[in-house]
């Protein structure tokens, strides 16, 4: 089936720093790819959506500056959490929905504590 | 906007009841929906996905229905074991946004 790589798995940064997740798709192209948050206890909130080629749309309430994304290509989409705070830290997950199929595909996840 | 709830928000039984979860969405023009486990600390699993066409799907000891026209849907678990000791999620995919709305879960306990 389709699988969407997410890296890293788990991050430790200093405040102020910059950490960059990957989101791969493995085996299909992925032309939207959709970024959420979940606080501890709490449920994923979609923070954006990646487009292929162009601009991200954003929820409201969520940062475009300080959570960069980026779309390059059908399989590869970035997502890129500038000058990290402590209150950053979170997990972190993305999905794709297959073209001709149904159903969404998520990554693994990253968990990111920000020091 | 979609809102999706999810109730109990959290239910512990003994091992071998048969047990159902409940989620509700405010909008029925939905693509799909699809019931998510998840381990603490990982990522999320897929369950079962229910086409907006569809009301119900099986996969072993789950069944998931689908009442679009009243915004509901059940997670059916037969005979529960401590395995199934998780966080299950419900979402739902929207033909607008075309992304998925989830909601806040319910934690299950499967006491031995």
């Amino acid at each position: 089936g389709a699988v969407v790589s997410q890296h890293p798995s788990w991050v430790i940064c200093k405040s102020g720093t910059s950490v960059k997740i990957e989101c791969r798709s493995l085996d299909f192209q992925a032309t939207t790819m959709f970024w959420y948050r979940q606080f501890p206890k709490q449920s994923l909130m979609l923070m954006a959506t990646s487009n292929e080629g162009s601009k991200a749309t954003y929820e409201q309430g969520v940062e475009k500056d300080k959570f960069l994304i980026n779309h390059a290509s059908l399989t590869l989409s970035t997502l890129t959490v500038t000058s990290a705070h402590p209150e950053d830290s979170s997990f972190y997950i993305c999905s794709a929905r297959v073209q001709g199929a149904s159903g969404y595909t998520f990554g693994s996840g990253t968990r990111l504590t920000v020091v | 906007k979609q809102e999706v709830t999810q109730i109990p928000a959290a239910l512990s039984v003994p091992e071998g009841e048969n047990l159902v979860l409940n989620c509700s969405f405010t909008d029925s023009a939905i693509y799909n929906l699809q019931w998510f486990r998840q381990d603490p600390g990982k990522g999320l699993t897929s369950l079962l996905l229910i086409q907006s066409s569809q009301r119900e799907q099986t996969s072993g000891r789950l069944n998931a229905s689908l009442d679009k026209s009243s915004g509901r849907s059940t997670l059916y678990i037969a005979a529960s074991q401590p395995g199934d000791s998780a966080t299950y999620l419900c979402a739902v995919g929207g033909y607008n946004n075309n992304d998925m709305r989830f909601g806040a879960g319910t934690r299950l306990t499967v006491k031995p």
